[in-house]
């Protein structure tokens, strides 16, 4: 089937530290591969994407690159901010299932000056 | 970009009383929507899928008959949840997509408090 497993968190970071959040997959077609963000009180948000294997999606300073070898998707920033906290899911969508989502459990992240 | 509101923002009511909740595409059109359901620090749990015109599919264990949901539009779907009761409180949040794109966009979400 299909499913997202995502880093669990909380997870807490200095400002400008480096950031890298986990996520793996498992597909049973051929999966787009998302990233999308909450902030506290509102509605997810794109935050970045990828449709095949290699490709790269950026946004913001963070990016994720589509490991079909690994099946992951992990998320990184350079320097994150305080801005950036927040909760982030990663995702899955496969054009066979209807293009029903598929998220993983969220991670926290908090950011502190 | 693609813009999909929600509304109300919050609401509060009174249990066994019926509240509607709506999702709107601005400035495209939504041949499907998505209805999920939100709890404190937890991911999203796909409630039902709806197409424009037709009955929504829900998902196992979601009772159609207190979750109704409408697509009667193109730009427009409605989740009414029938005798609210505290335990239904929660985040739902819509979300919606244009045939032919792969890309579901989410509205704000509606926070649901059930007294």
């Amino acid at each position: 089937g299909n499913s997202v497993t995502q880093m669990e968190g909380p997870v807490t970071l200095s400002e400008e530290a480096f950031l890298t959040i986990n996520c793996t997959y498992t597909a049973t077609g051929y999966p787009s591969l998302f990233w999308y963000v909450q902030y506290p009180g509102e509605g997810l948000q794109l935050l970045l994407k990828a449709t095949k294997a290699d490709d790269k999606g950026s946004n913001k300073g963070f990016e994720a690159t589509y490991r079909k070898e690994t099946t992951s998707f992990h998320l990184e920033k350079g320097s994150v901010q305080v801005s950036d906290s927040a909760v982030y899911f990663c995702a899955l969508s496969v054009i066979n299932t209807g293009n029903q989502f598929y998220f993983g459990t969220g991670t926290s992240l908090t950011v502190i000056p | 970009g693609a813009v999909v509101s929600q509304h109300p923002s919050w609401v509060i009511c009174k249990s066994g009383t019926s509240v509607k909740i709506e999702c709107r595409s601005l400035d495209f059109q939504a041949t499907t929507m998505f209805w999920y359901r939100q709890f404190p620090k937890q991911s999203l749990m796909l409630m039902a899928t709806s197409n424009e015109g037709s009955k929504a599919t829900y998902e196992q264990g979601v009772e159609k008959d207190k979750f109704l949901i409408n697509h009667a539009s193109l730009t427009l779907s409605t989740l009414t949840v029938t005798s609210a009761h505290p335990e239904d409180s929660s985040f739902y949040i819509c979300s919606a997509q244009s045939s032919g794109f792969h890309e579901q966009y989410f509205g704000p979400g509606t926070r649901l408090t059930v007294t």
